[in-house]
Parts: structure tokens; C-alpha cells; sequence
């Protein structure tokens, strides 16, 4: 069963840079046919679709949040990152990493890793 | 643009059956999509893809008593014999070649 976990800082200051990890088991980031995404939910509203990377390192990112995001993959740990600079409290929310896709662009998003809380406070 | 447009809020009855959509913005109505649910406090889990002509694939463990259809740019989850534990947001999903797209949520009564 795969399986994915966030970690990282659950508080961050503003203006500085979110750093998150999500460790995937049960199955390999390497794997040629999946993609693998941030997705954050600020507390009390709907789902936000951060970007995507591909094992290669390809991505893909959310126009409104492509200028301060950058996804990075590291195959020998089976783990992926997500890195967001110059924050403000707006981007205050749980973060959830997933299989996000597949190459033949007919795959929804169909794991969930389980979330974290990122709060973004002096 | 692509654009998923959900109601805000459904209710039903304890053992009833409730039907929530998803519509497809103008030009994508071949689009699939999926269905996610998340349940109070809890991160989505996703129920299934759900094609244009109706036919759809469940994820892991999700009961029969979801199913999904489709009608035109319209995407349709209907849940029968509504039990407590249904209660929840629903969020439909769809995807380009480089982009996703949640719709705002369906948040769920059972009455």
C-alpha cells in the first residue's frame, strides 16, 4: 500500500522560506508512469494545487504561486521537497503531498499523504 | 479556463441517498474527473475517477454505496444509504497536461 508522509517545520516567520519533505513507502517516486504534488488547504477553505515534479525532476507549477515555488526530488531517499520563499501569514495552511498524475495524463490525484500544518507567524 | 463549479452545501436524511455535482467549465465537458472526500479534521481521501460517458474506477476500499455518473459538462457522486461517517467535504478534481484544478467543495449534511 503506498503510502505518503510530510515533515517539516510547523512554524515558519514572514518572509522567509517554507521547507517541506514527504517520504513515500510502499512504492517507488522512480517510477516512470506517476507524478508526485503539493497540494495545500488554508484553514476553514477549499484545496489549492501547489505543482508537480516527476522523477527526472520535471515540473509543473500553479501559475499564482510559480514565482516563489520550487519542487525538488532525491530518488535515493524515495523523498520529494517543496520550498517556499518569501512568506506571508496568507500562506498559512496544511500541506498534503500525493501521487499527483500520470504520464499518460489520465491518472487523478489518488494518494494522500496525511498533511502538516504550516503556520506562518512572528 | 478550466474551472470545476460545486454547490456549497447538500443535506440528506440518515439512510437516504444524495446526489452532489460537478460541473465543467465551457469547452471541457469531455474532461474526467475525480471525487475526494474529507471527513472533519481529517486530511481527502480519494473515492474515484469518474469518466465523460459515466463509467468510473474506485479507489482502494471505498464502498459500493458510492457511484458516479455523468451528464454532458456535468460530473455527478451519488452516495446511497447515507450512514453519519458520510458527512464530509467533497472536492472533484481534474487535470491538464500541466495543470490540476479542485473545484470549492461540497460540504455535506446527514440529517
Amino acid at each position: 500500500q503506498l503510502q505518503l508522509q510530510e515533515s517539516g517545520p510547523g512554524l515558519v516567520k514572514p518572509s522567509e522560506t517554507l521547507s517541506l519533505t514527504c517520504t513515500v513507502s510502499g512504492g517507488s517516486i522512480s517510477s516512470r508512469s506517476y507524478y508526485w504534488g503539493w497540494i495545500r488547504q488554508p484553514p476553514g477553505k477549499g484545496l489549492e494545487w501547489i505543482g508537480n515534479i516527476y522523477y527526472s525532476g520535471s515540473t509543473y507549477y500553479n501559475p499564482s504561486l510559480k514565482s516563489r515555488v520550487t519542487i525538488s526530488v532525491d530518488t535515493s531517499k524515495n523523498q520529494f521537497s517543496l520550498k517556499l520563499r518569501s512568506v506571508t501569514v496568507a500562506d498559512t495552511a496544511v500541506y498534503y503531498c500525493a501521487r499527483d498524475g500520470c504520464t499518460s495524463n489520465s491518472c487523478p490525484i489518488d494518494y494522500w499523504g496525511q498533511g502538516t500544518l504550516v503556520t506562518v507567524s512572528s | 479556463q478550466l474551472v470545476l463549479t460545486q454547490s456549497p452545501s447538500a443535506s440528506a436524511s440518515l439512510g437516504a441517498s444524495v446526489k452532489l455535482t460537478c460541473t465543467l467549465s465551457s469547452g471541457h465537458s469531455s474532461y474526467a474527473i475525480a471525487w475526494h472526500q474529507q471527513q472533519p479534521e481529517k486530511g481527502p481521501r480519494y473515492l474515484m475517477k469518474l469518466n465523460s460517458d459515466g463509467s468510473h474506477s474506485k479507489g482502494d476500499g471505498i464502498p459500493d454505496r458510492f457511484s458516479g455518473s455523468s451528464s454532458g459538462a456535468e460530473r455527478y457522486l451519488t452516495i446511497s444509504s447515507l450512514q453519519s461517517e458520510d458527512e464530509a467535504d467533497y472536492y472533484c478534481q481534474t487535470w491538464g497536461t500541466d495543470i490540476r484544478v479542485f473545484g470549492g467543495g461540497t460540504e455535506l449534511t446527514v440529517l
